[in-house]
Formats: structure tokens, sequence, C-alpha cells
């Protein structure tokens, strides 16, 4: 199992743009989230997945849009890009929330 | 707002100390989770606590959850330099909108 992988690990756009970061697990996990983290702020729930074709919106979801056409993939979408959604984003998966999840390596994104 | 709120902040103890970490949340949970961070790196895992239960060890670590004042603690006895980290805990709802939620985290340095 590769666990959870995203891609890219850093990435810097420029206000306006827009970008999709890549989150995929090999477990079969039904469930799926997206985090970001600010120095200061620990984790907060961007939006979440517990199957696929069903997501929610979690904490802070305004700028961000999320599929999931796949039990596999999880895809977080930035349509346009502001300084604000500078942060370190976290994927995880699990298989149910009675279990941990294990979360990605994390994208380091910088808005300019 | 965030479901978990970690008590202190900062926490700076000599090695061979016990550190006690405090995490009150505000809905009713299935269960809570005790992470760690080391600085740039992504989330580890330490310990899961679920609602019936009160007490849980691991190690160094033993965990404790009060579910009638919402709180959890986590204690990590002869602590060493090496467990310098960011220390969250995460808590998951109960209910149809189950979630997973993270505290600000609390910053341990443990000085040699």
């Amino acid at each position: 199992n590769a666990g959870v992988t995203q891609t890219p690990k850093f990435q810097v756009l420029k206000t306006g743009q827009s970008m999709t970061l890549q989150c995929a697990q090999d477990m079969n996990h039904e469930y799926m989230s997206w985090y970001r983290q600010d120095p200061g702020m620990g984790l907060r729930l961007i939006h979440y997945s517990v199957g696929a074709g069903i997501t929610d919106q979690g904490e802070v979801p305004n700028g961000y849009n999320v599929s999931r056409s796949t039990t596999e993939d999880f895809p977080l979408r930035l349509l346009s890009a502001a300084p604000s959604q500078t942060s370190v984003y976290f994927c995880a998966s699990t298989l149910d929330l009675a279990h941990l999840p294990l979360f990605g390596p994390g994208t380091r994104l910088t808005v300019t | 707002s965030q479901q978990g709120e970690e008590d202190p902040q900062a926490l700076s103890i000599q090695e061979g100390e016990n550190a006690t970490m405090n995490c009150s949340y505000k809905t009713s949970i299935n269960n809570l989770q005790w992470y760690r961070q080391n600085s740039g790196r992504g989330l580890v895992h330490l310990i899961l606590i679920r609602s019936n239960e009160r007490e849980k060890h691991s190690g160094r670590l033993r965990v404790t959850l009060d579910t009638s004042k919402k709180s959890s603690s986590l204690l990590i006895t002869a602590s060493r330099a090496a467990d310098t980290a960011s220390y969250f805990c995460a808590s998951i709802n109960t209910g149809a909108n189950s979630k997973l939620t993270f505290g600000k985290g609390i910053t341990l340095s443990v000085r040699p």
C-alpha cells in the first residue's frame, strides 16, 4: 500500500490562478478529508467525504471545491487563489471514524 | 469554531519531568485522539480513547477522558528532549455529520 499520497509537495501560485491539489489512497478508505494548517491555528477542516459521490463542508470551505468520483481520489480545487490561502494542506483518510486516520505528507502552498 | 481547545498553549519543562496537556471539547464525541507534529513535519497519531473509556496507557503516554467535563488530558512521563513537538487533540463528534476536528495545539519544549 502506498498509503495517502498528496501532490504536489510545494506550489507557488499568483493571486487569481486556479489549481488542484491531489490526494489519493489505495486502502479502500471511505472517509477522506482536507485540512489546512496555519501557524497558531492547528488544523482546520475544509471539506470531507464519507464515500464516493458524497462530500460536505467543514469549518473553512470558502474558496475551495471538492469532488469524490472514486473511492481512491479526493482532489481539492482552488478556483481563484488568494494570499489568505497560503497554508500547508493535509489530506487524510480512514476506513471509518472509529479508526485513526492516516495523513498525507502535506502540500505547502504559497499564493503571492 | 474549533471543537478542541488545548491548554496550555505552550509548555516548557526540563528533561525528566512530566508534561501534562489538557484538551476541552464542545460537543458529544465518539472518540478523542492525540497527535504529535514535529516542526515542519506531518502528523503522527499517538493514541485514541473512546467515549466509553476513562484512561488509556501507551508507553510513557497516559490519556484520560472525562466526558462529564468534556475534557481530556495527555501525560508524558519522564520527558525527553526528543518529545519536543506540537501536540494536538482531535475529536469525532456524535451524530449524523461526524467529523474529525482539531484543537489549535500545544507547543512542548523539553530542555536537555
